[in-house]
C-alpha cells in the first residue's frame, strides 16, 4: 500500500521560495505521476503540476508556469515542489498525490494523497 | 473561478438521498472520466469515486457516480452524519493539458 509523507509546515517571507518534499513508501515510485495540488484557506483544490519520475518529465498548470518547479529523486522515492517569488496569496496547504489507474493521464485518478504541508507566506 | 461548476452547498437529513452535480465542457467532462473526492474537516482529500462510477475498496455502496455528456453527478443515499464533508469533482482537461477541479460542495447533514 503506497503512502506519501510530506515535509513539515513552513513560514516564508514574501519574495522567497519554498521547497516541499513528498516521500513515497510501500510501492513503485518511478512509473507513476506525482501531482501537486494546493488549497488556500477556506478555498477549493487547485492542480499545480505533476512529474513522471522515470522520465523526469513534468508539466505545469499555466497559472504557475515559470514559478513552480517539480522534481523527483528516484533513489529516495521523493518528489519535490518548489514555488518561487512567494506572495501572501500562496499561503495554502500543499498536497502531493499519486496519479493512478488509466492507460493515460486522462483516465487516471489521485490516490493516495499526502497529509498536506501548510505554507504560510507572511512578512 | 473553477473550470468545473459545483453547487457550493448541499444538505439533507439522515437517511435521505442527496445528489451533487458537476458541469463542465467538451474538453474536460465531455472527453474524460470523472473522479470524486471527499474531504473531511481538517484532513487530506480521499478518493471516493473513480472512472465515473467505480468505488475504491472500502467506500460504502451508498456512494455512486454517473456521467452524461458534459455533466456528472455524485449521489449519496442513506445519508449519515459522518458524510458531512466537502466533495470535489475532478477530471483531465484536454485543452489545458492538466487536471481541473470543481469548486467543491459542502454537504451538511441536518
Amino acid at each position: 500500500q503506497v503512502q506519501l509523507v510530506q515535509s513539515g509546515a513552513e513560514v516564508k517571507k514574501p519574495g522567497s521560495s519554498v521547497k516541499v518534499s513528498c516521500k513515497a513508501s510501500g510501492g513503485t515510485f518511478s512509473r507513476f505521476t506525482i501531482s501537486w495540488v494546493r488549497q488556500a484557506p477556506g478555498q477549493g483544490l487547485e492542480w499545480m503540476g505533476g512529474i513522471i519520475p522515470i522520465f523526469a518529465s513534468s508539466n505545469y498548470a499555466q497559472k504557475f508556469q515559470g514559478r513552480v518547479t517539480i522534481t523527483a529523486d528516484e533513489s529516495t522515492s521523493t518528489a519535490y515542489m518548489e514555488l518561487s517569488s512567494l506572495r501572501s496569496e500562496d499561503t495554502a496547504v500543499y498536497y502531493c498525490a499519486r496519479e493512478f489507474g488509466g492507460r493515460s493521464r486522462r483516465g487516471n485518478w489521485f490516490d493516495p494523497w499526502g497529509q498536506g504541508t501548510l505554507v504560510t507566506v507572511s512578512s | 473561478q473553477s473550470v468545473l461548476t459545483q453547487p457550493p452547498s448541499a444538505s439533507g437529513t439522515p437517511g435521505q438521498r442527496v445528489t451533487i452535480s458537476c458541469s463542465g465542457s467538451s474538453s474536460n467532462i465531455g472527453s474524460n472520466t470523472m473522479n470524486w473526492y471527499q474531504q473531511l474537516p481538517g484532513t487530506a482529500p480521499k478518493l471516493l469515486i473513480y472512472s465515473n462510477n467505480q468505488r475504491p475498496s472500502g467506500v460504502p455502496d451508498r456512494f455512486s457516480g454517473s456521467k452524461s455528456g458534459t455533466s456528472a453527478s455524485l449521489a449519496i443515499s442513506g445519508l449519515q452524519s459522518e458524510d458531512e464533508a466537502d466533495y470535489y469533482c475532478a477530471t483531465w482537461d484536454d485543452s489545458l493539458n492538466g487536471w481541473v477541479f470543481g469548486g467543491g460542495t459542502k454537504l451538511t447533514v441536518l
